[in-house]
């Protein structure tokens, strides 16, 4: 069965530091990896995803996250934080199952960014 | 480009009384997904829909929560009858293809609480 976990429900990081939010995954096949941001009162929206082919996947706003196959990984980082990157931090999984799909998400991290 | 529409935004009512709460997927999108988050459950899927037809209920909490897509452009949740742990944010969010392998767009969510 699929599962997701976001090692740490908060992180917290000076504006400029580097931004690392961890994210492990269990999957019975090659998996389909997301990251998504929800900033306060707003729904979530797409960071990135990896479905195939390189490994290493650019998003928004200078994020990137890199799906490790042998460590069942898909960190999410970015080189240097600002204040805007305050949010909380999605990561999720899909699988193609009999009959349709299922997409689990973690239980989120939150991000904060001191000044 | 209107995105995901939900109504209300904020609603408030006392347990017992029916609640329904709607939603606009974005146009042309043939998947459409409920969510519940809270702090102690995190982001959990209700159901989704594929073309209108319910695909997976499964985790719909209990007989008091039903859902329905009478049309590609409109759907609703209906709890019924209301209890203070229904109190959330209800999120809907649509997408195209093959869902779970691609972004879902999420609207900015119903916050529900039940006194």
């Amino acid at each position: 069965a699929q599962s997701v976990t976001q090692l740490g429900s908060h992180v917290s990081v000076s504006e400029g530091a580097l931004v690392l939010l961890r994210c492990n995954y269990s999957s019975s096949v090659p998996p389909y990896l997301f990251w998504y941001v929800q900033y306060p009162n707003q729904g979530l929206q797409l960071l990135l995803k990896y479905t195939t082919g390189a490994t290493l996947v650019k998003g928004i706003n200078g994020f990137e996250a890199e799906f490790k196959k042998s460590e069942t990984s898909f960190h999410l980082t970015k080189p240097s934080a600002h204040m805007s990157d305050a949010a909380e931090y999605f990561c999720a999984v899909s699988d193609r199952i009999t009959g349709g799909f299922k997409t689990i998400f973690g239980a989120g991290t939150r991000l904060f960014v001191k000044a | 480009d209107a995105g995901v529409i939900q109504s209300p935004r904020h609603e408030v009512t006392e347990m017992g009384q029916e609640v329904t709460l709607r939603c606009k997927p974005i146009s042309g999108h043939d998947y459409l997904f409920w969510y519940r988050q809270t702090m102690m459950r995190g982001l959990e899927l209700l159901i989704y829909f594929n073309n209108n037809v319910p695909i997976d209920d499964s985790g719909m909490p209990e007989d008091r929560f039903s859902a329905k897509m009478p049309n590609a452009s409109f759907s609703t949740l209906k709890i019924q009858p209301s209890e203070p742990r229904d109190s959330a944010v209800y999120f809907c969010a649509s997408s195209t293809g093959l869902a779970g392998l691609n972004e879902q767009f999420f609207g900015p969510g119903t916050r529900l609480t039940v006194l």
